[in-house]
């Protein structure tokens, strides 16, 4: 069975920093390009970022680009996503999700339960 | 960057009704579209990808359409489970496009 675990999320000032962690399991996680979706309370889902298989390339959403970084950890089967200069507009549950074909059609076939990250002085 | 637009925004339907969502792509994406289906309180799920291609496990009474611009997400036959809101995405560019969602009531 597929699991997708996502941690991290909780309360940050306005400025501030977090780092949030996604443990995948029951995957082959190396051959899976892996990404990040959020939602703000209330509202609809919106792409954030995306990284290759190995690594080695990665892509943002403009509104994250130059805050936000996605990188993984091919031996512990997990992916990260480190937010600085959070802004209220940052305000979300985020959702660790896999893609099992981005070269081609893309979609989105696993998600994780999703992590708080509120946005707040 | 490709814009979705989902309509209607909300819809209420009975028990067997069949059920079209539209979703309008603002240029061609071929047919680079896929629907997910989200519960309150839940992640989403998807149901459709590639325009057409039913994801392995979701029930056969729901279908997908379209090419270009113009798509539809269609239930046969309308079961109490599938209230919840419905969106498209385009995987056509690295955007990933959601459009904003319709959300389907039971009457």
């Amino acid at each position: 069975e597929v699991q997708l675990v996502e941690s991290g999320g909780g309360l940050v000032q306005p400025g501030g920093s977090l780092r949030l962690s996604c443990a995948a399991s029951g995957l082959s996680f190396s051959t899976k390009w892996m990404h990040w979706v959020r939602q703000a309370p209330g509202k609809g889902l919106v792409w954030v970022s995306r990284v290759k298989t190995d690594g080695t390339s990665a892509s943002y959403a403009d509104s994250v680009k130059g805050r936000f970084t996605i990188s993984r950890d091919i031996a512990k089967n997990t992916l990260y996503l480190q937010m600085n200069s959070l802004g209220a507009e940052d305000t979300a549950v985020y959702y660790c999700v896999t893609d099992p074909d981005s070269s081609g059609y893309s979609h989105f076939d696993y998600w994780g339960q999703g992590t708080l990250v509120t946005v707040s002085s | 960057d490709i814009q979705t637009t989902q309509s209607p925004s909300s819809l209420s339907a009975s028990v067997g009704d069949r059920v079209t969502f539209t979703c309008r792509a603002s240029q061609s994406i071929s047919n680079y579209i896929n629907w997910y289906q989200q519960k309150p309180g839940k992640a989403p799920k998807v149901l459709i990808y590639a325009a057409s291609s039913l994801q392995s496990g979701v029930p056969s009474r729901f279908s997908g359409s379209g090419s270009g611009t113009d798509f539809t997400l269609t239930i046969s036959s309308l079961q109490p489970e599938d209230s919840a809101t419905y969106y498209c995405q385009q995987s056509y560019t690295i955007s990933y496009t959601f459009g904003q969602g319709t959300k389907l009531e039971i009457k």
